[in-house]
């Protein structure tokens, strides 16, 4: 089934340890997408690649890190994680970067202790 | 930037119709207006889009007036497995010219389906 495979689907992470959260589509989508969603906060964009070779920063990009060496992976890094990272993590692709229509992963719960 | 109001919750009882409105009063004119559903642990999942009048598809409805400053998602006869939290967005993560802007999907509307 075409979509947006997102993985772990849960963690727990100690503080000051490295995580990457993997997102892959299979849609050939250009643009690609993170989020998280906090409890009263909504979804808020972290980091945002227009295509294969290009990010950006999104609303809340500091303490993570994104590549896009290809159309369908986009990996979520935290380098030293910390507890106010703990959240519901949403990879999102959409067919071109002025595209209201954004298809979304199953998401990612990551704990930090 | 559009911001986007919502009410907070609505109950409804199986089988009814129910009518969900979003406000956006500063809308630009190329925006169009998305509406997505999340169920509990799950991503957001497209319903449906418009850009002005009436969209219609086998999930939903969408009414949007001609001043486009509000929109009303249409949800007929729901049953138990409409209860979820629903999204009004107007207008794109990503503008085409590259960046992005700050749409937000806020806290939605969370409808309580009831036996």
């Amino acid at each position: 089934i075409a979509g947006i495979t997102q993985a772990p689907t849960s963690q727990i992470l100690a503080a000051g340890r490295r995580m990457t959260l993997r997102c892959t589509q299979d849609m050939r989508h250009n643009a690609m997408y993170w989020y998280r969603q906090d409890l009263g906060l909504g979804l808020r964009l972290i980091h945002y690649s227009n295509t294969a070779g290009t990010t950006g920063k999104g609303e809340v990009p500091d303490g993570y890190s994104v590549s896009r060496a290809n159309t369908d992976d986009f990996p979520l890094t935290l380098a030293s994680a910390v507890p106010s990272q703990t959240s519901v993590y949403f990879c999102a692709s959409s067919r071109a970067p002025g595209d209201e229509k954004l298809f979304f992963g199953s998401g990612t719960q990551l704990s930090v202790l | 930037l559009a911001k986007t109001t919502q009410p907070i919750s609505m109950d409804s009882y199986e089988g009814q119709e129910v009518n969900i409105t979003c406000s956006h009063n500063n809308i630009a004119t190329n925006d169009y207006i998305t509406w997505y559903q999340q169920f509990p642990s799950q991503g957001p999942r497209f319903i449906i889009q418009g850009y002005k009048t009436k969209v219609t598809n086998e999930v939903a409805s969408l009414f949007i007036p001609a001043d486009r400053k509000s929109s009303t998602l249409s949800l007929p006869r729901v049953s138990l497995s409409d209860t979820a939290v629903y999204y009004c967005l107007v207008g794109g993560p990503l503008i085409n010219s590259g960046g992005y802007q700050k749409v937000t999907f806020g806290t939605g509307t969370k409808l309580q389906v009831i036996p």
